[in-house]
């Protein structure tokens, strides 16, 4: 069955720690990634995404992800954690067809700490 | 500025009436969307439209109803037939359905049932 899991519920980091948001995938062709933000009582914004070529994607706001087709994951990352990232982050993965078949994960919360 | 507008941010409804959730892109986007985020269930699809004077039910439609007269507006109904409608509602749109297009969300509407 296709799914995507974020095995981290939440996460609490302290500002300027490094940040790693897990995301693991199973899907039965080539897959392409996302990851998108959400602040409290917003709407949601594309960090990044993987179609194809080089497996480390650069993304806005300083966030990195890498696609490792072996392990079937697509981890977020940032090394310097702002206050303002604090927000809730999903990852969400589809094929080469529709957005709508697109499949999320149910998100991992992220609180910083000063 | 260009986006995806709701409205309204917050709704509240008495059990057995309908209510409608506006949606309003000027993003020239083709694809539409309506999405349902309860906490720790991530977003699942209720409605999605690829083109005027067309739409699609996705994978939670019954007791929700849609319509795509212009190509700037997706408003979504629910009914007094939706069992458990308090939730947090989101538009999002994309050029088109492809999944190489970004998805782009709306800032949501929460919705009360009283």
């Amino acid at each position: 069955a296709q799914s995507v899991t974020q095995p981290d519920i939440h996460i609490t980091v302290s500002e300027g720690a490094s940040l790693e948001l897990r995301c693991n995938y199973s899907y039965g062709a080539t897959p392409y990634l996302f990851w998108y933000v959400q602040s409290p009582g917003q709407g949601l914004q594309l960090l990044l995404k993987y179609f194809s070529g080089d497996t480390l994607v650069q993304g806005i706001k300083g966030f990195e992800a890498e696609f490792k087709r072996s392990q079937s994951s697509f981890n977020l990352r940032k090394p310097s954690v702002h206050w303002s990232d604090a927000a809730e982050y999903f990852c969400a993965v589809g094929g080469a067809g529709n957005n709508r078949k697109l499949i999320w994960g149910l998100g991992t919360s992220l609180a910083v700490n000063p | 500025d260009g986006g995806i507008t709701q409205s309204p941010k917050y709704l509240f409804r008495k059990e057995g009436q309908n209510v409608t959730l506006s949606c309003e892109q000027n993003l020239n986007h083709d694809a539409m969307y309506w999405y349902r985020q309860d906490p720790g269930q991530g977003l699942r699809l209720i409605y999605y439209s690829q083109i005027v004077n067309d739409f699609q039910k996705g994978d939670i439609a019954e007791g929700y109803s849609v319509s795509r007269e212009k190509k700037e507006s997706f408003p979504l109904t629910v009914t007094s037939a939706q069992k458990n409608p308090t939730a947090f509602y989101l538009c999002a749109s994309s050029i088109g359905d492809s999944s190489g297009n970004t998805i782009y969300f709306g800032e949501g509407s929460w919705l009360t049932v009283v």
